[in-house]
């Protein structure tokens, strides 16, 4: 099992429309949780980190944690062309003697104009 | 502030050749990672320096060999090439807040082909 699990897509949404990304991760011990987004040939950069049970907003962005759920979510409102890029979902677990940061293989998605 | 960079952006190997991916950060990070990316893998963790000083090995190091020359410069060398190695390669670096949280910066990213 993979440590995180993303949808690879492609998820297609409509201009305006909510895109909804979803993420669940195996540690149940797992502290920190983050949306990167990367544009096709560019680095991955910082979009929204979340380590609190709930809901928290950055603008059009909105990630969402379940901890009991082990499930990590990302909702785009108003979508945009210029959010057309692969998201990829990052979660902080606690090893032996350090932190670990696993990624999932990202979820593409193609806002339509 | 540069932030995190990378050289060379791409290169082509053949089998069996050797070479250095350099990576450097302004940020006064103590942290620095080398990752590769394929496609449908997500980014896997090669090598990483907790510290100066300090190298351990992440989910892929076979076949690679990592040196941090000083908080700055993080390096990683490709000693015999092989195809598998074909991928892109990021650097990070990153710093622990006070919030408990840890943000990881990543360089442009080298587009390494082995023939």
């Amino acid at each position: 099992q993979k440590e995180v699990e993303q949808n690879s897509g492609p998820l297609s949404v409509p201009e305006g429309a909510i895109a909804s990304l979803n993420c669940t991760y195996s540690d149940r011990g797992s502290q920190s949780f983050f949306w990167y987004r990367q544009y096709s040939g560019k680095s991955p950069e910082l979009i929204m980190f979340i380590y609190s049970n709930g809901d928290k907003e950055d603008g059009r962005f909105t990630a969402q944690l379940n901890k009991a759920s082990q499930y990590v979510s990302l909702l785009i409102r108003d979508s945009q062309p210029s959010d057309s890029a692969t998201y990829l979902c990052a979660v902080i677990s606690k090893g032996t003697n350090d932190y670990k940061l696993s990624f999932g293989a990202g979820t593409t998605v193609t806002v339509r104009a | 502030n540069a932030g995190v960079t990378q050289t060379p952006k791409f290169q082509v190997l053949k089998t069996g050749q050797s070479m250095t991916l350099q990576c450097a950060q302004d940020m006064n990070h103590n942290s620095m990672y080398w990752y590769r990316q394929d496609p449908g893998m997500g980014l896997r963790l090669i090598y990483y320096s907790a510290s100066e000083g300090t190298t351990d090995k992440g989910e892929v190091p076979n076949g690679y060999n990592v040196s941090r020359l000083n908080k700055r410069e993080f390096s990683l060398r490709l000693e015999s090439a092989a195809p598998s190695q074909t991928s892109v390669y990021f650097c990070a670096s990153s710093e622990w807040d006070a919030g408990g949280t840890d943000t990881q910066y990543f360089g442009p990213g080298t587009r390494l082909t082995v023939l």
